[in-house]
């Protein structure tokens, strides 16, 4: 069983739409990442929460530390949110395990 | 403010032969980390680097290496190249070691195809 489990694996949506991924966890991971990746490879990092809830313009991250689960959101969502989204739990200090990733395909 | 500068950004090796990709990360920063990405494993980590000390390492055999210079530049090497080291290697680095509070900034990546 992977350490850092993502749902969907692929996600299609009309514009407008309000967008979930969902990031399930094991034990021994201190912090998640949020991370957006576009086609090119370049990859940002959006969210790192180790409790509660953060907010950025559209997109919010929440963690339930007892339930070891990570949700992303994106409200109102756009075509240019169309990317690779990657939750990334922290071992350690910096060691990162990944999920497989979510491929977002908002279309117009 | 320079972003995290990976070089080269492609690179084609042959079978055996060896590899050293390179990673300048934003200026004041301490720490360096290395990932692998496949289309088959995704994204792995490979080792981090924090004041020219390898801190953590991830399970790649020791063909791979790495190392940091005392201005926080690190570099990777890869010895005798199979087939399945073609990824795409990205680096990041972070302000500082050891503390939740610093966000990752990742470059754009090395993409390695070895024949």
């Amino acid at each position: 069983k992977n350490e850092v489990e993502q749902s969907p694996q692929n996600l299609t949506a009309q514009e407008g739409e309000f967008i979930t991924i969902n990031c399930s966890y094991s034990v021994g991971i201190s912090a998640l990442h949020w991370l957006q990746q576009h086609p090119g490879g370049g990859i940002v990092s959006l969210f790192m929460l180790s409790s509660g809830k953060k907010k950025h313009g559209r997109l919010i991250a929440t963690i339930n530390i007892q339930e070891k689960h990570s949700s992303l959101h994106i409200t109102a969502s756009h075509p240019r949110d169309s990317a690779v989204y990657i939750c990334a739990g922290l071992q350690g200090a910096q060691k990162l395990v990944f999920g497989q990733g979510t491929r977002l395909t908002i279309n117009p | 403010k320079a972003g995290v500068t990976q070089t080269p950004r492609y690179l084609i090796k042959t079978r055996g032969q060896q590899v050293t990709l390179s990673c300048s990360p934003i200026s004041g920063h301490r720490s360096v980390s290395w990932y692998q990405q496949t289309p088959g494993q995704g994204l792995q980590f490979l080792f981090e680097y924090f004041s020219e000390t390898q801190r953590n390492k991830g399970n790649f055999p020791g063909r791979f290496s790495g190392r940091q210079f005392s201005n926080s530049r690190s570099e990777m090497n890869v010895s005798t190249l199979e087939l399945g080291d073609s990824a795409l290697y990205l680096c990041a680095s972070s302000l500082a070691y050891r503390t939740y509070n610093s966000p990752l900034h990742f470059g754009n990546g090395t993409r390695l195809t070895v024949t």
